[in-house]
């Protein structure tokens, strides 16, 4: 069965550190989205890309936020300076298509960052 | 605004037994609403999923009933297996030109042999 695959699955990085969060979605998918989840908390939206554009934020998605799409295979999201507050799990998804009633989401297994 | 949250933290249940989690949502046009299970460490796995034009579905061992005069939302889970333990989400289809799920906070159900 086709997986959307994140990496690395446990990033520890100092405050103020840029990191990178590499996912790679199905194969045939064509909406990417990212979500995040600390510790104990729901999940929640940041961003999604369609077309090599952002279709939609969310308010945690400002400007330390940036999503790109640098070759076919990969999707990944950047935090340029990060903050004890972005220690988090990281989840990326995939769709075919951009309803969930048509098409669902799959998710990869997640990304824990933790920020020291 | 969107607010989908649970009503129980956790949910103790003895092998075998059925398991019910609650769920409610505050908006009122979204359209399609999924459960999701988490296990620890791996992301969230669709489990079933509900049009707001039906009032209950059911697959295999697991049941969801939507009733949208109280924006509830439920997930029935018969004769609970010990691989059933994990944190269920409710999310639904938030509609506003795009699509996007927004999620609940998350219900852990402990399967206790």
């Amino acid at each position: 069965e086709p997986e959307v695959t994140q990496t690395p699955s446990h990033q520890v990085t100092q405050m103020g550190q840029e990191v990178i969060l590499r996912c790679v979605p199905i194969s045939n998918h064509l909406y990417f989205y990212w979500y995040r989840q600390i510790l104990g908390q729901k999940v929640e939206f940041l961003v999604s890309f369609y077309n090599n554009e952002i279709s939609e934020k969310s308010e945690i998605f400002d400007d330390q936020f940036s999503v790109e799409r640098p070759d076919g295979s990969n999707f990944t999201l950047k935090i340029r300076s990060t903050k004890l507050e972005d220690s988090a799990m990281y989840f990326c998804a995939s769709s075919e298509g951009g309803s969930p009633t048509a098409y669902g989401y799959t998710f990869g297994s997640g990304t824990r960052l933790t920020v020291v | 605004g969107e607010s989908v949250g649970l009503h129980l933290p956790t949910l103790s249940v003895q092998e075998g037994d059925n398991s019910i989690i609650n769920c409610a949502y505050s908006n009122s046009a979204s359209d399609y609403f999924i459960w999701y299970k988490q296990e620890s460490g791996k992301g969230p796995q669709f489990i079933i999923d509900i049009r707001s034009n039906m009032d209950k579905r059911q697959g295999q061992r697991v049941t969801v009933l939507l009733n949208k005069t109280v924006k509830h939302l439920s997930l029935q889970i018969a004769a609970t297996q010990p691989g059933d333990s994990a944190v269920y989400f409710c999310a639904e289809n938030i509609r506003n030109g795009n699509n996007r799920l927004a999620f609940g906070k998350g219900n852990q159900v402990v399967v206790i042999p």
